[in-house]
């Protein structure tokens, strides 16, 4: 069965570095998302992404990030000057056609942790 | 804006005991409502959905009706085993992305 997976699993990095997630959605689909899950707290929606732009982003997604889909399989989260309170579960998400009504599957996660 | 509200963990079941997490639901429209799951460990993965009004979803014995009179979306099993154990968390799906609740752990014990 098709999947979303996730690389690193874990990332461990300093105050102020640039740090990338990685994503690859399942291969049909057209619809991209990153969320994150800070440790106790609920999962919160930060971009979504269709037709090599962004659709919709939130409050959370500010200048520091950005998101990317440099070829046809990888779809990237950009933290550039990470600060503690980015540690987070980051979780990337895929959907099929339409935005309004298509189940989004998920990935198992990239941990971050920023010291 | 649309939310989410899930009933507060955790919540300790003996094995084959019967488990209903509620789950209640603010939103403009009609909204999907889903139901993830996530294992010790894991990402999030989809257990089941509901897109219309009294539309039942299920998926390995777990059950969820979409009330649109009580905004609501309770999860249901009728006999929890100890691989059962995780969070599940509801969510919902309208003119916005994702809206999660803040989660349920469940722990199942022997």
């Amino acid at each position: 069965e098709p999947e979303v997976t996730q690389t690193p699993s874990h990332q461990v990095t300093q105050m102020g570095q640039e740090v990338i997630l990685r994503c690859v959605p399942i291969s049909n689909h057209l619809y991209f998302y990153w969320y994150r899950q800070i440790l106790g707290q609920k999962v919160e929606f930060l971009v979504s992404f269709y037709n090599n732009e962004i659709s919709e982003k939130s409050e959370i997604f500010d200048d520091q990030f950005s998101v990317e889909r440099p070829d046809g399989s990888n779809f990237t989260l950009k933290i550039r000057s990470t600060k503690l309170e980015d540690s987070a579960m980051y979780f990337c998400a895929s959907s099929g056609d339409s935005i309004q009504q298509e189940t989004q599957y998920f990935g198992p996660g990239t941990r971050l942790l920023v010291l | 804006g649309d939310s989410v509200t899930q009933m507060e963990g955790p919540v300790t079941l003996s094995e084959e005991a019967f488990l209903t997490i509620n789950c209640t639901y603010t939103a403009t429209g009609y909204p999907s409502l889903f139901w993830y799951v996530q294992y010790p460990g894991e990402g999030l993965q989809l257990l089941l959905k509901a897109t219309k009004a009294d539309d039942k979803g299920s998926n390995k014995g777990f059950e969820a009706t979409y009330r649109k009179e009580t905004t609501s979306f309770h999860l249901e099993k009728g006999s929890v085993q100890v691989s059962d154990s995780a969070v599940y968390f509801c969510a919902l799906k309208g003119n916005t992305p994702l809206v999660f609740g803040k989660g349920t752990r469940l722990s199942v014990i022997a």
